[in-house]
């Protein structure tokens, strides 16, 4: 079953802790995305990768880092300098280049409490 | 970097009328235009896209328009029904990144009324 996995659905996490956010992809796609989604602020993308081992900072990376050792993963941790991480984060992928077709995970709601 | 416009936030049409959601962007060299439906508690789908080689596509109901000049795009829905009900988000892709950054606009709410 091809496609694009987030884990967990619901993640809480505690005022002053890091946490790590899961995406998987089965589609042989080299370029993976992680977006924030926010109410009436659209997508805002955090980091993408164009390949493994390498990624780049997107509009809002702050208090964010990711990692990609392996193509079919790219792991996000929300850091504890993150002010506010309190939203909905969702995962995309895509083949290389111009004109592919964006898949998207089911997202990570996460709520600090 | 590429910013994304859209407008309206949100729009409330009549079953059957028309809607139009409309997108700016900023980096001239961007070449490729996605816009994607996102349903309540799902996750967005692509649902058109268009180059900039191309000046309109369409796909039965729906429609997107390119203006390069004035660095502008639309969603034209036509006929519209309930299950048009959805969050649409406008997105723009182009040299940053080696084409693969890919920058969304703030989304529109449509409520198709019945």
């Amino acid at each position: 079953d091809g496609g694009i996995t987030q884990s967990p659905k619901y993640l809480f996490r505690k005022e002053g802790q890091n946490v790590t956010l899961s995406c998987e992809q089965n589609l042989n796609h080299d370029a993976m995305y992680w977006y924030r989604q926010d109410p009436g602020q659209g997508l805002r993308l955090i980091y993408y990768s164009q390949i493994v081992n390498d990624f780049q900072k997107g509009d809002i990376a702050e208090g964010y880092s990711v990692s990609r050792e392996k193509k079919e993963s790219f792991p996000l941790t929300v850091t504890s300098a993150q002010k506010n991480p309190t939203a909905f984060y969702l995962c995309a992928s895509r083949a290389t280049g111009v004109g592919t077709e964006a898949f998207f995970g089911q997202g990570t709601r996460l709520t600090v409490v | 970097g590429e910013n994304v416009e859209q407008h309206p936030s949100t729009l409330s049409v009549q079953e059957g009328d028309s809607a139009v959601i409309k997108c700016t962007y900023s980096d001239s060299a961007s070449n490729y235009f996605p816009w994607y439906k996102q349903e309540l508690g799902k996750r967005p789908q692509l649902i058109i896209d268009i180059r900039s080689n191309v000046g309109e596509k369409k796909d039965q109901r729906i429609a997107v328009t390119l203006n390069k000049t004035a660095k502008h795009f639309s969603l034209h829905i036509t006929e519209t029904q309930p299950e048009d009900s959805a969050v649409y988000f406008c997105a723009a892709s182009g040299s940053t990144g080696g084409g693969n950054k890919l920058t969304f606009g703030t989304g529109t709410q449509l409520k198709v009324e019945l």
